[in-house]
């Protein structure tokens, strides 16, 4: 099946640093990834969703400024999240689609822990 | 290797019960998750079990053994709005989501 990596796994950092999150496609082509925020117990949060080679469409309420998505190719997104604060610790999963929502294949997630 | 089964597609008629199987081999175990996904939109949450037995939310029940690796997630009374994907997601002990393929449920009348 379909296999969709994450880097890193987990990742602690300093409030005010920036953190880089990589998203890739493993055995298959995305021409869609997507970029969600989970938080305990609760459901998914879509923050935006990147289609290669073209500019990231952000779900309302996402600053595109503090969380810059890059699909520079078929089988890589990242995700940064910029000048990093405590509020911003949360898990980080992104998913690679092949055409919509119905094919999209989830990553194990990314922990962030901002001190 | 780290997986999680269940079936691709099921059919149940309005009104009727159904269970979702989900089977699972992870290394350690931090809890399990059922997500519903309607086409179109982003999943949204429906339960999490971290200890054997029976959670009961409305019309949607989940159930674990953990000694079993299994779990199920049962929708009563379905309605045609219940027809989507619904997956079932195991943390392992590094906190990690290990994602089934989901199952496509349609609800015929």
């Amino acid at each position: 099946g379909a296999v969709v990596s994450q880097h890193p796994s987990r990742v602690i950092c300093k409030s005010g640093t920036s953190v880089k999150i990589e998203c890739r496609s493993l055995d298959f082509q995305a021409t869609t990834m997507f970029w969600y925020r989970q938080f305990p117990k609760k459901s998914l949060m879509l923050m935006a969703t990147s289609n290669e080679g073209s500019k990231a469409t952000y779900e309302q309420g996402v600053e595109k400024d503090k969380f810059l998505i890059n699909h520079a190719s078929l089988t890589l997104s990242t995700l940064t999240v910029t000048s990093a604060h405590p509020e911003d610790s949360s898990f980080y999963i992104c998913s690679a689609g092949l055409a919509d929502y119905n094919e999209q294949f989830f990553g194990p997630g990314t922990r962030l822990t901002v001190l | 290797g780290q997986n999680i089964d269940q079936p691709t597609e099921m059919t149940a008629t309005e009104g009727a019960i159904v269970q979702i199987n989900c089977t699972y081999q992870t290394s350690g175990f931090n809890g399990l998750f059922w997500y519903q996904q309607h086409a179109g939109e982003a999943p949204t949450f429906l339960s999490y079990n971290v200890l054997d037995g029976l959670e009961e939310k409305g019309r949607f029940s989940s159930f674990l053994s953990r000694s079993k690796g299994y779990s199920y997630l049962l929708l009563k009374e379905l309605q045609m709005k219940d027809s989507a994907s619904y997956l079932c997601a195991v943390m392992d002990s590094n906190y990690q989501l290990i994602w089934g393929a989901g199952t496509k449920l349609i609800i015929k009348p």
